[in-house]
C-alpha cells in the first residue's frame, strides 16, 4: 500500500515555462515533506521541505504547496531550465520519527530546450 | 567537502555468493540508513543506526541481510547467500541529528546478481 504516490511517471515542459510536479499521501500522522532531485547514477539531493503547519515553501525558482486537507502537495519550478532535468521524488515523515522517510515512486522531468 | 562515499560503484556477482557494500558517512552526521532503490517498489529504508547503534532494522527483507556499523566512519551491508531477486541500486545515506534535518545520499551501489 502505497502512502506516497506519484502518479505521473514523467512530465516534459519548455525551457522557461513553468513544471508542477504533484504528490498525493495518505497517511494523515505524516507532518513534514521533501523533495529530493535525483541524476542518473547519482544518489538523490535534497531540494526542499515544508512542514505541515505551513502551506508554502519557496527557494529562488522553487516552491512547494501543501494542501493538507486534499493531502496533496506540490512542487513548482519557475523557470524551467534544461538543468533541471532529473528524477524528481516526493519523501514524507510521519510525527516523531525525524528519519522513516516514506518515498514516492518519482517523476521524470524533461526540460526541452 | 566529500560527501557520502559508497563501495563498489557496481557489483556483479552470482546467486549464492557473498555481497558485502560499504559506506562512509559525512565526518559529523550521527545517523546512517541503507536503502534499497528497485522498479516495482522505489526507495526503500532497509535499516537505520544511530550513533553506530542499530534503532530500526525493521526493513530488512530477510535474515540473508545483515549490516554493521563498527565506528561512526564506516558501515556495511551484508547479502549472504545472494539472490537474483536482491539485484537493485542499494543507497546508503547519513543526517546530522537535529529534528528534520535532510539526508544526503551517497551515489549508490549497483548490484546485480546473476
Amino acid at each position: 500500500d502505497q502512502q506516497v504516490k506519484q502518479n505521473s511517471p514523467s512530465l516534459s515542459v519548455q525551457e522557461g515555462r513553468i513544471s508542477i510536479l504533484n504528490c498525493d499521501y495518505t497517511n494523515s500522522m505524516f507532518d513534514y515533506f521533501l523533495w529530493y532531485k535525483k541524476y542518473p547514477a547519482e544518489g538523490p539531493t535534497f531540494l526542499i521541505s515544508i512542514s505541515s503547519i505551513k502551506d508554502k515553501n519557496e527557494d529562488g525558482r522553487f516552491t512547494v504547496f501543501l494542501n493538507k486537507s486534499a493531502k496533496h502537495l506540490s512542487l513548482h519550478i519557475v523557470p524551467s531550465q534544461p538543468g533541471d532535468s532529473a528524477v524528481y521524488f516526493c519523501a514524507a515523515d510521519s510525527g516523531g520519527s525525524n528519519y522513516k522517510l516514506t518515498f514516492g515512486k518519482g517523476t521524470l522531468l524533461t526540460v526541452n530546450p | 567537502d566529500a560527501g557520502v562515499i559508497q563501495s563498489p560503484r557496481h557489483e556483479v556477482t552470482e546467486m549464492g555468493q557473498e555481497v558485502t557494500l560499504r559506506c562512509k558517512p559525512i565526518s559529523g552526521h550521527n545517523s546512517l540508513f541503507w536503502y534499497r532503490q528497485t522498479m516495482m517498489r522505489g526507495l526503500e529504508l532497509l535499516i537505520y543506526f544511530n550513533n553506530n547503534v542499530p534503532i530500526d532494522d525493521s526493513g530488512m527483507p530477510e535474515d540473508r541481510f545483515s549490516a554493521k556499523m563498527p565506528n561512526a566512519s564506516f558501515s556495511t551491508l551484508k547479502i549472504q547467500p545472494s539472490e537474483p531477486r536482491d539485484s537493485a541500486v542499494y543507497f546508503c545515506a547519513s543526517k546530522t541529528g537535529t529534528h528534520n534535518s535532510p539526508l544526503h545520499f551517497g551515489n549508490g551501489t549497483r548490484l546485480t546478481v546473476t
